[in-house]
């Protein structure tokens, strides 16, 4: 069955320190999809990156960065030099290629807080 | 810019009462999701639906209905409301079934039932 651990609850930092949000995955499939979602206070959710089972490249985009390894089964996800606007609830999710109707699961999400 | 709008914010209903969620997107998706959130326990898959009149239960679709009439709308319905059913209630669509669609999400209607 597919499952997603983010074993941070919660996380807190002050302003321009770095952060990983972890995230480790169960699936049998060979094709599936990762996503990162953040969920800032206004309650809906912010979709970030998607990225597929057969590439295992490293992504960077801007202050956010996130390392794949199937080897671990690890999706996390680093924000470097953090700042108050990245405080939100994170979470990593699964989808299966062959799941019906694309079902997406979620981790139960990381709150991140970052202290001025 | 692709929206998904769910009709109230907020809510408020008594116990036993029939309650309804509605949700619009306006991106002519075929998917569309029904998700409950409480903390510790992330995003929980209450229902969903691939197509106009068809549907399928999520992890915990008890005390759930739903209905789509028509591909832009796709409602929840609590039959009887309960205390247990106080929640964050957020909907998703997706263009189609197929690989690595990600959803797009509403606001999320926070009911809260007394």
């Amino acid at each position: 069955a597919q499952k997603v651990t983010q074993a941070q609850t919660e996380i807190s930092v002050v302003e321009k320190e770095d952060v990983t949000l972890d995230c480790v995955y169960e699936t049998r499939d060979t094709t599936y999809y990762l996503f990162w979602y953040k969920q800032p206070p206004s309650g809906e959710l912010v979709f970030l990156i998607r990225r597929n089972s057969f590439d295992e490249q490293n992504e960077i985009s801007g202050r956010y960065s996130w390392n794949f390894q199937k080897s671990t089964s690890s999706f996390n996800f680093t924000i470097t030099a953090s700042q108050v606007v990245d405080s939100a609830v994170y979470f990593c999710a699964l989808s299966e290629a062959y799941s019906s109707a694309s079902k997406i699961i979620f981790g139960s999400g990381t709150r991140l807080s970052i202290r001025p | 810019d692709v929206k998904v709008t769910q009709s109230s914010r907020y809510l408020v209903k008594r116990t036993g009462e029939k309650v309804f969620l509605e949700c619009v997107q306006d991106m002519d998706h075929e998917n569309m999701f029904w998700y409950r959130q409480d903390p510790g326990l992330g995003l929980r898959l209450i229902y969903f639906s691939y197509d106009v009149k068809m549907k399928e239960k999520g992890d915990i679709p008890e005390g759930y209905s739903v209905s789509r009439e028509k591909k832009e709308r796709f409602s929840l319905i609590l039959e009887s409301a309960s205390t247990n059913q106080t929640s964050m209630y957020l909907c998703a669509s997706s263009i189609r079934t197929g690989v690595g669609y990600g959803y797009t999400f509403g606001s999320g209607t926070r009911l809260t039932v007394v």
